[in-house]
């Protein structure tokens, strides 16, 4: 069964330096994909950032960077300059396609990483 | 253009009762997907729509839990009889098709007493 291991419960960073979260995947899929989503105190769920794991370049978006390591089965994220914004529960998603059914795809998650970014 | 939304946004209800949690996804958008989330967890997956067919409920608990989406557009979860283990974050996701990212909405918090 694919699972998504989010090994830092909690991390913290001081404003304006580089944080990076780490995230472990287990699959027996030769392409997928991967995405990053933050939870603020609202608890909203908002994209972050998505890897096709066919792409052997890793994704960028903004301040927000991923390390793709195919063959690790390993999708971390770096956030550079961080922000009072981003302090923010992260959470790394796999998502799964079956063919059963006509077809059907969830995302599955790992349990989390809770950032705090120090002023 | 409009998110996802989630009405209501607070639901406080009593065991036993029936409770219907309704999903507006992004105009357009063929797939649906509805999650729970427990405090301190990821969201897990619930059930699965394509258009108006709802193509995999495995992840419902069990069958006091079901949902629609009768039309293709808005979906409804509803739980019956509910129960204090039933309280969660209960969060519904829209993509344009299978296999796009998924949008997720702003979530129906409900406590069970």
């Amino acid at each position: 069964a694919q699972t998504v291991t989010q090994s830092q419960p909690e991390m913290s960073v001081q404003e304006a330096e580089t944080v990076t979260l780490s995230c472990t995947y287990d699959t027996s899929e030769s392409d997928y994909y991967l995405f990053w989503y933050k939870q603020p105190p609202s608890r909203q769920m908002i994209l972050v950032i998505r890897q096709e794991a066919y792409k052997q370049q890793n994704a960028t978006e903004n301040r927000f960077s991923v390390n793709f390591q195919k063959a690790a089965k390993s999708f971390s994220l770096k956030i550079s300059d961080s922000q009072l914004g981003d302090a923010a529960m992260y959470f790394c998603a796999y998502r799964l396609y079956t063919l059963t059914q006509g077809g059907s795809e969830k995302l599955v998650f790992g349990k989390g990483t809770k950032l705090t970014v120090n002023p | 253009g409009a998110g996802v939304s989630q009405s209501p946004r607070y639901k406080v209800t009593k065991r036993g009762q029936d409770v219907a949690l309704r999903c507006d996804p992004i105009s357009g958008h063929v797939s649906l997907y509805w999650y729970r989330q427990a405090l301190g967890q990821g969201p897990e997956f619930l059930t699965y729509f394509n258009y108006e067919a709802q193509q995999d409920k495995s992840g419902l608990p069990n069958d006091r839990f079901s949902a629609e989406r009768p039309e293709g557009s808005i979906s409804t979860l509803t739980i019956q009889r509910t129960e204090q283990r039933d309280s969660a974050m209960y969060r519904c996701a829209s993509s344009l098709y299978g296999g796009e990212t998924q949008y997720f909405g702003p979530g129906t918090r409900l406590l069970v007493l």
